[in-house]
């Protein structure tokens, strides 16, 4: 067990929906990162939260969104769904640049 | 830009004999390598990694990997592979330009064969 925690474990949803993934880091940990895994791209970094702030941009759809909120815990919201959409989304979290540890990863099915 | 590959999508190794899975990288600078390894249903576990120091660099459950500054690679070994060792295994490199997401390959299929 890594620590950082994803929930809901699995998401179905229709295209066009709307809905949003929650992340809590490790204890301790103030960095997050979000991370989508599909069978055509791999594994993509989307985006970075520190303390709060965002720190880096990956791979991510403007129809896609995230905050982290004082507690640390962070949301990836993910909007106007399509069927390409539907992936692993893997919550990462550490202590400002050493080694990330992944939670358990949503499985999302948009049909 | 960084970027890693792993040149195998599958490797077969009989339970006992040694195994190595294959990753190449490239980036600009020191490297920051990383392996995680993929159970069925499960996250990424952080497996070992290489910031500086010895090349060889020792993990959990009896992996190590190699780093090779010159050949630009950081394969993963095992000198007896078990059963449970079955699993997808990813390389990564960490981004130097500022952020510290990773990059990861494309993933390597490890079955042990009873």
């Amino acid at each position: 067990d890594s620590g950082v925690t994803q929930t809901p474990k699995h998401l179905i949803t229709a295209t066009g929906q709307r809905v949003t993934l929650r992340c809590s880091p490790r204890s301790g940990d103030l960095s997050v990162y979000w991370y989508q895994q599909s069978l055509d791209q791999g594994l993509q970094f989307l985006i970075q939260y520190y303390n709060g702030e965002e720190r880096a941009k990956g791979n991510i759809l403007e129809r896609f969104s995230a905050q982290q909120f004082p507690d640390l815990h962070s949301e990836l919201n993910l909007s106007s769904l399509e069927l390409g959409d539907s992936a692993l989304y893997f919550c990462a979290s550490s202590v400002v640049e050493e080694t990330q540890y992944f939670g358990p990863g949503t499985r999302l099915l948009v049909l | 830009a960084q970027s890693v590959a792993q040149p195998e999508d599958q490797v077969n190794v009989a339970e006992g004999n040694p195994l190595t899975v294959k990753c190449t990288y490239s980036v600009s600078g020191n490297p920051y390598l990383f392996w995680y390894v993929q159970y069925p249903n499960r996250g990424l576990q952080f497996l070992l990694k290489y910031i500086t120091g010895d090349n060889l660099v020792k993990g959990s459950y009896g992996f190590e990997a190699e780093f090779n500054k010159s050949q630009t690679s950081f394969h993963l070994k095992k000198p007896s592979a078990l059963v449970s060792d079955s699993a997808l295994y990813f390389c990564a490199v960490r981004d130097r330009t500022g952020a510290n997401n990773l990059f990861f390959g494309t993933g390597t299929r490890l079955t042990v064969i009873p």
